[in-house]
């Protein structure tokens, strides 16, 4: 099936230093998001990107669709501590239909922020 | 964020046993999914549903069943459980229109 290379696997940075991960495919997908999960809970949508060529911000976060549909990256500036958590990016094949809403998802980026 | 909650959110079960998650939404949503999270694998698709009673099998789907007789209700089942089955399971509900899926705040299901 497809999959998605996320990466990377773990982070540790420092307080208001910036992040920048990345997630690679063989396969083309029309849509491309980027959740965060924090300890116990589900993943929350941060950003949802919809054309190639999108770039898209929200706050601090900063993500763009890749030209050639195989790659998405999430940048995230002045961190703080409460963006530890895991993020996964997640594609989508086509936007229509009965698989709509089926999801590829990456492996996860684990971030530690330290203060 | 959307209404969605999944029971139980802890369950110890034995090997051989059949076990039955629950997912309930309250937006109306037609489209919803069961996901398992396991370490290294991200979250991977096991059943999902495009309406009620129409439901359709995900990456992993072997050893699991699902039924939607009502929009608000999703289960999932583990007709005999096994320790492979050991993970965090999510449920997650969308619309078509122009809204991303929602997640539940997760089972975590132990086989022993």
């Amino acid at each position: 099936g497809q999959q998605l290379n996320q990466s990377p696997q773990s982070m540790f940075i420092q307080e208001g230093e910036d992040v920048s991960m990345n997630c690679t495919s063989s396969s083309i997908f029309n849509t491309w998001l980027w959740y965060k999960q924090d300890p116990g809970e589900g993943p929350v949508l941060l950003i949802a990107l919809y054309k190639a060529g999108e770039l898209t911000s929200n706050g601090r976060l900063t993500a763009q669709f890749g030209i050639t549909r195989k790659d998405s990256f999430l940048n995230i500036s002045a961190s703080i501590p409460s963006d530890v958590g895991i993020y996964f990016c997640a594609g989508r094949t086509n936007a229509g239909g009965t698989s709509y809403g089926k999801l590829t998802f990456g492996q996860g980026t684990i971030l530690t922020v330290h203060p | 964020d959307a209404g969605i909650t999944q029971s139980p959110r802890h369950k110890v079960t034995e090997t051989g046993t059949p076990v039955t998650l629950r997912c309930h939404q309250t937006e109306n949503h037609r489209y919803m999914y069961w996901y398992r999270q396991d370490p290294g694998h991200g979250l991977r698709l096991i059943h999902y549903s495009y309406g009620v009673k129409d439901t359709d099998k995900g990456e992993v789907s072997d050893g699991y069943s699902v039924s939607r007789s009502k929009t608000e209700d999703f289960l999932l089942t583990l007709e005999s459980a096994t320790s492979s089955q050991t993970s965090v399971y999510f449920c997650a509900s969308s619309n078509r229109e122009n809204t991303e899926a929602f997640f539940g705040q997760g089972t975590r299901l132990t086989v022993v």
